[in-house]
């Protein structure tokens, strides 16, 4: 199956800065990338998705001035949570589409603001 | 939007046994997957099943669109399938995906 890589897959950061984290497909290209943020105990909630080349498309009640997404090619989709709070903690999770349909997930990035 | 249900929410089984999971959807799809989050968040593709029925191993799966559910089928379980299964469906094929709840698995040695 396709691969997706995340980086960092766990982060610590102070409240206020800004994390980023990067988001690859290593075998395949992606048109198109979500990226989902899980509390514990639930399911994925989508934030965006995004597709190559243009301006990512938000879900409601998701910051887009929050939460920035760059698909800046085929291959990788940043998200930047910026001046991040404790609320902001979480599991992010993103995901490529791939030729075909398929959705391939990475492996997470786990979140923690204090 | 796409309404999923999943059942049942919380399974536990002792090693070896059967399960049958279950997946009701509201809407007509063009394409509905099946994961597996193991318990360190990882989401394994399973199968990308619309329609039909699918083997792999010890795992199965069947869709029966016109009635608008999926099976998962597990057999001679292990203490490694513990974990949450989700489905996930989408109406068109590079649409969103919307998830269900899912089913958190515990396979007990």
């Amino acid at each position: 199956g396709a691969v997706v890589s995340q980086h960092p897959s766990w982060v610590i950061c102070k409240s206020g800065t800004s994390v980023k984290i990067e988001c690859r497909s290593l075998d395949f290209q992606a048109t198109t990338m979500f990226w989902y943020r899980q509390f514990p105990k639930q399911s994925l909630m989508l934030m965006a998705t995004s597709n190559e080349g243009s301006k990512a498309t938000y879900e409601q009640g998701v910051e887009k001035d929050k939460f920035l997404i760059n698909h800046a090619s085929l291959t990788l989709s940043t998200l930047t949570v910026t001046s991040a709070h404790p609320e902001d903690s979480s599991f992010y999770i993103c995901s490529g589409l791939q030729t075909g349909f398929r959705q391939y997930f990475g492996p997470g990035t786990r979140l923690t603001v204090t | 939007g796409i309404q999923v249900e999943q059942s049942p929410p919380d399974l536990i089984l002792q090693e070896g046994a059967n399960s049958t999971l279950r997946c009701n959807f509201s809407d007509s799809v063009n394409n509905l997957q099946w994961f597996h989050q193991n318990p360190w968040g990882q989401l394994i593709n399973l199968f990308y099943i619309p329609s039909g029925t699918k083997q792999n191993g010890r795992l199965s799966a069947t869709t029966v669109a016109t009635e608008r559910y999926s099976l998962l089928y597990i057999s001679s379980s292990q203490t490694t399938d513990s974990g949450v299964y989700f489905c996930a469906l989408r109406r068109t094929n590079a649409g969103k995906s919307t998830f269900g709840d899912g089913t958190t698995l515990t396979v007990k040695p």
